[in-house]
């Protein structure tokens, strides 16, 4: 079945530092893969997506390409700022009828000032 | 506009009663999503429900579990003979078309401690 696995965390950085969230996948066929962003005491939202082979995906300063040789998806963000300060998900949507997310487990990242 | 709401925002109850958790979708979105998000398991999505009618219930876990959806709305997920493994945050999300081609917007969640 699909699995997603990303990069166990907590991670916690200086601000200004790069960053870089690993995610790597398992889907039958060519699924669609996305970010979702936890900020504290909110809900979850998306922060990015690519739904197809060598598209990137961008928002906020963070990116994500989707390496359909690799079966990765990493998060990557030049300079982080402490409002950064959130739990990250890796996931994917089958393109095969199956039309749930499937979520890797979260990184949680800390920005320190 | 009214984003995804659940209600109630927390659920304390005893181990063995039923429980009902709401879930308001954005008005005009026809796909509706349960998952539950716990400390053990992460993420798991539960059902899926377009218009009314629920194509994918293979994430309920067990036959305690059941959701409902009515006039391509509101939802309800029911949980009978509560156990204290389903403690856990229970989040609806909804999207204009299903799958690849909708994104996915959540709500807040509902966090039930069974005790």
């Amino acid at each position: 079945g699909d699995s997603v696995t990303q990069m166990e965390g907590p991670v916690t950085l200086s601000e200004e530092a790069c960053l870089t969230i690993n995610c790597t996948y398992t889907a039958t066929g060519y699924p669609s893969l996305f970010w979702y962003v936890q900020y504290p005491g909110e809900g979850l939202q998306l922060l990015l997506k690519a739904t197809k082979a060598d598209d990137k995906g961008s928002n906020k300063g963070f990116e994500a390409t989707y390496r359909k040789e690799t079966t990765s998806f990493h998060l990557e963000k030049g300079s982080v700022q402490v409002s950064d300060s959130a739990v990250y998900f890796c996931a994917l949507i089958s393109n095969f009828g199956n039309e749930k997310l499937t979520f890797g487990t979260g990184t949680r990242l800390t920005i320190i000032p | 506009g009214a984003g995804v709401s659940q209600s109630p925002s927390n659920k304390v109850t005893e181990k063995g009663k039923d429980v009902e958790l709401r879930c308001d979708p954005i008005s005009g979105h026809t796909a509706l999503y349960w998952y539950r998000q716990s400390l053990g398991q992460g993420l798991e999505f539960l059902i899926y429900f377009q218009g009314n009618s629920a194509p994918d219930k293979s994430g309920l876990p067990s036959d305690r579990f059941s959701a409902e959806r009515t006039g391509g709305s509101v939802s309800t997920l029911t949980i009978q003979r509560t156990q204290q493994e389903d403690s856990a945050v229970y989040l609806c999300a909804s999207s204009r078309a299903a799958g690849v081609a909708g994104e996915q917007y959540f709500g807040p969640g509902t966090r039930l401690t069974v005790t």
